[in-house]
């Protein structure tokens, strides 16, 4: 267990909706961190979050989006949503800034399937 | 999460052997590297990491060997156990960029 918690773990919803996965990281981490896993791509950063601010950005979609709250946990917003959004979304946590230099703690993921 | 989904290249290997997994990373750039294991059901799990001022780190039945000159890097498994069957994937830092940025990933099945 990495001490990162994701819920829900699976996800089925239709195109064009709206869903909210939600992340705790583990205690006294202050980064969290989205990745998105899906057949074709790998893994994919997403976003990653310090203490409450945006740190760094991947390859986000418009129409995704996050915030990390006063409590340091995290929820990852995808809206209008595709077929081609049907992946693994991983939540990560890890002590510091990161990830240059410190292991980052995966969840166990959040399985999304739209239809 | 379950990724036996992924089109992967696979490396068989009997257990009780060794195993090599290699990585080609893109970035010359890049000063620090990690590998992960993600077991079927689980996010990816820290294995061993290495810095570029390095060439070879040694883990518990784990080696990494990085080869700045080609870009290389490879997580060798001594004495692999069925326990071991997982993805790998390796993971690079390039310098300046707070980005973690992941390989495509290798499957290690492990046959008795």
């Amino acid at each position: 267990d990495s001490g990162v918690t994701q819920t829900p773990k699976h996800l089925i919803t239709a195109t064009g909706q709206r869903v909210t996965l939600r992340c705790s990281p583990r205690s006294g981490d202050l980064s969290v961190y989205w990745y998105q896993q899906s057949l074709d791509q790998g893994l994919q950063f997403l976003i990653q979050y310090y203490n409450g601010e945006e740190r760094a950005k991947g390859n986000i979609l418009e129409r995704f989006s996050a915030q990390q709250f006063p409590d340091l946990h995290s929820e990852l917003n995808l809206s209008s949503l595709e077929l081609g959004d049907s992946a693994l979304y991983f939540c990560a946590s890890s002590v510091g800034f990161g990830p240059t230099n410190e292991k980052l703690f995966f969840g166990s993921g959040t399985q999304l399937s739209v239809l | 999460g379950e990724s036996v989904g992924l089109h992967l290249p696979t490396l068989s290997v009997q257990e009780g052997d060794n195993s090599i997994i290699n990585c080609a990373y893109s970035n010359s750039a890049s000063d620090y590297f990690i590998w992960y294991k993600q077991e079927s059901g689980k996010g990816p799990q820290f294995i061993i990491d290495i810095r570029s001022n390095m060439d070879k780190r040694q883990g518990q039945r784990v080696t990494v060997l990085l080869n700045k000159t080609v870009k290389h890097l490879s997580l060798q498994i001594a004495a692999t156990q069925p326990g071991d069957s997982a993805v790998y994937f390796c993971a690079e830092a390039p310098s300046g960029y707070n980005k973690l940025i992941f390989g495509a990933g290798t499957r290690l099945a492990v046959h008795p």
